[in-house]
């Protein structure tokens, strides 16, 4: 049972455009969000993140924007630059049974960004 | 700084083998989380370690184990490969246990393929 959605797995769009990569969830017990982005051959790097008690953060280029009613979040990249170009992953941080956390992720959408 | 690090990068066994995977967190960090990224899927959690226990495991068999070192280092093993074994493992360090704020740092993981 996948509880975060990213249904779009790829995206094309033009240096200098607005990327716009979108992530559903399905628990509503969900408090923090986060966007990893990765290349090949290398680990996931973090980008930003998100509590649910706010709709919205920023942090340069990248905007992630949450919808708690709709439980789906969205990461806006602007301007989108060709070094953009990698899979993102959204990721919904989660308790385990021992209450520790664990991240349970999507599987991922990959940007490309044409020059 | 040194980030996570992990050996080996790749490695190919066959199945039914035995395999080991190592991981050093970053200086200061306590908690290893270790990851399988099936190719096509995201990240998924498969044990998290913290001060040297376990703090939460994923849904995973009892083939899969890991410990943490007093130097916070920590290793994944792996008994009796089957195919579907092949994937990245990824090893994420976090100065606690991954919550809020304090969020993972990938290494670039092992590659291991079993045929």
């Amino acid at each position: 049972d996948q509880q975060v959605k990213q249904n779009s797995p790829s995206l094309s769009v033009q240096e200098g455009r607005i990327s716009i990569l979108n992530c559903d969830y399905t628990n509503s017990m969900f408090d923090y969000f986060l966007w990893y982005k990765k290349y090949p051959a290398e680990g996931p790097t973090f980008l930003i993140s998100i509590s649910s008690i706010k709709d919205k953060n920023e942090d340069g280029r990248f905007t992630v924007f949450l919808n708690k009613s709709a439980k789906h979040l969205s990461l806006h990249i602007v301007p989108s630059q060709p070094g953009d170009s990698a899979v993102y992953f959204c990721a919904a941080q989660a308790r385990t049974t021992s209450g520790t956390y664990k991240y349970i992720f999507g599987t991922g959408t990959r940007l490309k960004v044409l020059a | 700084d040194a980030g996570v690090t992990q050996s080996p990068t790749h490695l190919i066994k066959t199945r039914g083998q035995h395999v080991t995977l190592r991981c050093s967190p970053i200086s200061g960090h306590k908690s290893v989380s270790w990851y399988q990224q099936v190719l096509g899927q995201g990240p998924q959690f498969i044990f998290q370690y913290y001060e040297k226990e376990e703090r939460g495991r994923g849904n995973f068999p009892d083939r899969f184990s890991a410990r943490q070192f007093p130097n916070y280092s920590s290793e994944l093993n792996v008994n009796a490969l089957l195919l579907g074994d092949s994937a990245l493992y990824l090893c994420a360090s976090s100065r606690g246990q991954g919550s809020g704020a304090n969020v993972l740092t990938f290494g670039a993981g092992s590659r291991l393929t079993v045929l």
